[in-house]
Formats: C-alpha cells, structure tokens, sequence
C-alpha cells in the first residue's frame, strides 16, 4: 500500500502569511495531484505535477514535485481568508487509483 | 451534465437499514471512483470502474458493500444492514481518462448518518 503523510494536520494562521504544506511517501509516484476541499463540498483539483523536480505556479500558489517523485510541497504567499479549507495531496498509480493524504486543515484569520 | 452529480446530499438511516447512493458523472468519463472520508480526513478509496467494469473493489469494507455500474455510466453504491461506523460523507469521482495522472472531477458527496 502506497502511503502519503501530510504536515501539519492543522494550520491556523492571519491574513497576509506565508505557509508551506508538505506531502511525503516513501513510493515513488506517476503523478502527485493537489486538491482543496471546502466544508460541504467534494475535493477541486489544483494542479497536477509528473516530472521530478517540477514547480508550478498557481496566482499564490506554488507547487514543488520532489527530484525523486516521492514528495511534494504547497506554499501560499500572502494567505487570504478565501484560502481556508482542508488541502489534499494524492499519488497517482498507472491505472488512475488515487492514494490521499490525511489532509491539511487551513485555517485563515482575518 | 456540466459536472458530477451525487444523490441524495444527505440521508439519515435506522441501523440495520439499507441504503443506494447514486452517482451521475460527467458524460463520457471512462473512470469511476468511490471513495468515503470521514470528517477532517483525506478520502478513503473504495472501488474503482472502466466503463461497466469493476476493476478494483479492494477498498469496499466488508461484504455489506456493494457497488455496481452496470451501463458504464451511473453508479449506485449500495450499504446493506448499515451499521453506526458506516457513517461518513461518500464521494464519487469521474475522470475522461483510463489513467489517474490527469486529475478526477468529484461530486459533493453524500453524508450518511446513521442512527
């Protein structure tokens, strides 16, 4: 069984900070795909990340895609109270099987 | 339809009760995912299709779990004899592709609570 850790579990932060989420394996993913999930509502994919190595930029978002393929980082500039909500990574297998982390829950302050 | 429907949103069974939880994807979308996640957690694999084909069910928790899809496009998750621990919100997810690494369009789910 492929395994994904997320940290923190909990993020509680103000308006206007930064904040990097992790995600780590010790199995080697196709892909590595970031969604965000508000309350009462089913996950929304951010992006998707294949190559070792890859960053991707999202307005505030940046995403990393570890050399190796083994891990991944989510780090948001100026955090806006919008941002809130639970933050998933999930580990893609050749035939679509998605293995999720536990989660980040962000929480942002006015 | 414009994206993946899920019905009902929410549904409050008896213990010992059955339930069907049905899910509409995105016509056209090849793949099909159960997944159920417990409050503040990351999703909970079930089963998998392609098409009308079950490929995967590795993850339903035990026998009382039934999926099926049987035209290759809405699926119905079935809970027979539902027991307290089965309550959790129920998430399906289609995707267009037969591989995983292009990323899955998911319903609202349904919250199921049992009582």
């Amino acid at each position: 069984t492929q395994l994904l850790e997320q940290s923190p579990q909990f993020l509680s932060i103000q308006e206007g900070e930064n904040l990097t989420v992790y995600c780590n394996s010790s199995s080697v993913f196709s892909s590595l795909q970031w969604y965000r999930q508000e309350p009462g509502e089913g996950p929304v994919l951010l992006v998707t990340v294949v190559t070792g190595g890859e960053v991707k930029k999202l307005k505030r978002l940046t995403f990393q895609f570890g050399d190796a393929r083994k891990d991944s980082s989510l780090h948001i500039t100026a955090a806006q109270t919008g941002d809130t909500g639970l933050y998933l990574c999930t580990g893609g297998t050749s035939y679509g099987k998605l293995t999720f982390g536990q989660g980040t829950i962000l929480t942002v302050h006015p | 339809g414009a994206g993946v429907s899920q019905s009902p949103r929410y549904k409050v069974a008896k213990r010992g009760q059955d339930v069907a939880l049905r899910c509409d994807p995105i016509s056209g979308h090849v793949s099909l995912f159960w997944y159920q996640q417990a409050l503040g957690q990351g999703p909970e694999f079930l089963t998998y299709f392609q098409n009308e084909a079950q490929l995967d069910k590795s993850g339903l928790p035990s026998d009382r779990f039934f999926a099926e899809r049987p035209e290759g496009s809405v699926s119905t998750l079935k809970i027979q004899r539902t027991q307290q621990e089965d309550s959790a919100v129920y998430l399906c997810a289609s995707s267009s592709r037969g591989q995983g690494n292009y990323g899955y369009t998911f319903g609202s789910g349904t919250r199921l609570t049992v009582v």
